[in-house]
């Protein structure tokens, strides 16, 4: 079974910083990983999609990257902005079993100007 | 446009009775899914389904049964409520193996 832990937990940072937060996980068997945010109340917003295959994926101001052999990735925030506060989450999938996606508690972020 | 489309977004009931949750997505993708994100905000897979027939089917009470009409669409129905089921349930989609794309969910109330 596929452990994710996240950490930190909660993050409050002033505005201007750079980020690392962290993922690992337990099953390195994996086809793909995702990251997510989840602002309150609301569904999940995709990031950023790496394969199992690559190391980093960039999306602007994101960059994540992924060990697999170790059972990691990192989702590395540049210049942050109050709006960048939310939830973030780290979903592994199973090699083995079709997009069937393991999720972390996540990583509460603040942002505060 | 909205991506992928729950209703309703927010459900309150009794326990014993028996509710739907309807999900559609019009981004053509091939696989749908419903998530369960329960009151500690931990957010686990119920059930997927691809190209209409059941692929992933967690160890889910089965008071839960999901339909899928039709590739686009993927309705979860629950029977005899109970206090537990309370949460806020997500339906996604994606092609297989690819950005699973979410709803803005539907929380669950039971009294």
């Amino acid at each position: 079974k596929q452990e994710v832990t996240q950490i930190p937990a909660a993050l409050s940072v002033p505005e201007g910083e750079n980020l690392v937060l962290n993922c690992s996980f337990t099953d390195s068997a994996i086809y793909n990983l995702q990251w997510f945010r989840q602002d309150p109340g609301k569904g999940l917003t995709s990031l950023l999609l790496i394969q199992s295959s690559q190391r980093e994926q960039t999306s602007g101001r994101l960059n994540a990257s992924l060990d697999k052999s170790s059972g990691r990735s990192t989702l590395y925030i540049a210049a942050s902005q109050p709006g960048d506060s939310a939830t973030y989450l780290c979903a592994p999938d199973r090699g083995s079993t079709l997009g069937r996606l393991y999720f972390g508690r996540g990583t509460q972020l603040t942002v505060w100007p | 446009d909205t991506a992928v489309s729950q209703t309703p977004k927010y459900l309150v009931t009794q326990m014993g009775n028996d509710k739907s949750i309807k999900c559609e997505q019009n981004l053509g993708h091939d696989t749908m899914y419903w998530y369960k994100q329960d009151s500690k905000k931990f957010l686990k897979i119920m059930f997927s389904y691809n190209n209409k027939e059941l692929i992933i089917n967690e160890t889910v009470p089965n008071r839960f049964s999901p339909k899928s009409p039709d590739k686009a669409h993927l309705n979860l129905h629950i029977n005899s409520l109970e206090l537990g089921d309370s949460a806020v349930y997500f339906c996604a989609s994606s092609q297989l193996r690819t950005e699973q794309y979410f709803g803005p969910g539907t929380r669950l109330t039971v009294t």
